[in-house]
C-alpha cells in the first residue's frame, strides 16, 4: 500500500539553528500539506501546497517557514531559526484531485533545545 | 472560521464493551466532510472513517460507526466489541468542499481512549 514517508523521526536542534524536514508523498497525489501537534495538544494546520505554490497558510507559517518541492518527489518544510516553541511533532500529509482521505506520514519529532 | 470541539478529554471502556465519542461542530458551509482519525502511542495519523455531509446514511467500517447528525452539528464515534488495541488519541475533524481543490483539516482537541482488559 502506498504510504507518505517522513525523514528524520526524530531530530534535535539547537535554538537559531536551521532545520529541513523532508517527506515524501504518494507518487500521483497532487497536494501537500504539513501540519503541527505540540505535544498534549491537537493537530494544527500549517501549510497547503498545489501546483508548485503555497494554496492556502495558517498565521503559524510565519516568515521563518518555507517549503518547496525540490524534485517532483521530496516535499519539505524549512524552519530558518528555531525557536523553543517550535518542538512539536510535524506531519506531512498528501491527498490526490478527488480527495477521499489525507494519507499522513508517521511525523518527524522536532526537539529544539 | 471552522472550529471542532470534543468535549471529553478522556474516556475508558472495558474490552468488548460499546463505547461512544463526541464530537461537535461549527460552520456555515453546507458541503464537507468529516472524519475520525486515531493516533495511537507511535503517535502516526490514521483514518478511522469518513463521513460525507450530504449522505444521510451514517458511515460504517467494521467495529466503528458514526452518529451524524447535521442539524445538530454533532458527529459521533461509536466503537462496538472494543479491543485493547483500540487505545489510543481519537481527533474529530472537519473539511469544507473546495471546488477545483483540496482543503486543510480542521482537528479538535482529541479524546483519549483507554481499553481495559
Amino acid at each position: 500500500e502506498p504510504e507518505v514517508t517522513q525523514t528524520p523521526s526524530h531530530q534535535v536542534t539547537q535554538m537559531g539553528q536551521e532545520v529541513i524536514l523532508r517527506c515524501v508523498p504518494i507518487s500521483n497525489h497532487l497536494y501537500f500539506y504539513w501540519y503541527r501537534q505540540i505535544l498534549g495538544q491537537k493537530v494544527e494546520f500549517l501549510v497547503s501546497f498545489y501546483n508548485n505554490e503555497i494554496s492556502e497558510k495558517s498565521e503559524i507559517f510565519d516568515d521563518q517557514f518555507s517549503v518547496e518541492r525540490p524534485d517532483g518527489s521530496n516535499f519539505t518544510l524549512k524552519i530558518r531559526s528555531t525557536k523553543l516553541e517550535d518542538s512539536a511533532m510535524y506531519f506531512c500529509a498528501s491527498s490526490d484531485l478527488g480527495f477521499t482521505e489525507a494519507f499522513f506520514g508517521q511525523g518527524t519529532r522536532l526537539t529544539v533545545v | 472560521a471552522q472550529t471542532v470541539t470534543q468535549s471529553q478529554p478522556e474516556m475508558s471502556v472495558q474490552e468488548a464493551e460499546t463505547v461512544t465519542l463526541s464530537c461537535t461542530y461549527d460552520t456555515s458551509e453546507s458541503n464537507y466532510y468529516l472524519f475520525w482519525y486515531k493516533q495511537p502511542p507511535s503517535r502516526q495519523m490514521i483514518l478511522v472513517i469518513r463521513q460525507e455531509a450530504y449522505k444521510q446514511q451514517n458511515a460504517t467500517e467494521n467495529r466503528f460507526s458514526v452518529n451524524f447528525q447535521k442539524a445538530a452539528k454533532s458527529f459521533s464515534l461509536k466503537i462496538s466489541d472494543s479491543q485493547l488495541g483500540d487505545t489510543a488519541m481519537y481527533f474529530c475533524a472537519f473539511m469544507k468542499l473546495a471546488q477545483g481543490g483540496s482543503e486543510k483539516l480542521v482537528f479538535g482537541k482529541g479524546t483519549k481512549l483507554t481499553v481495559n482488559p
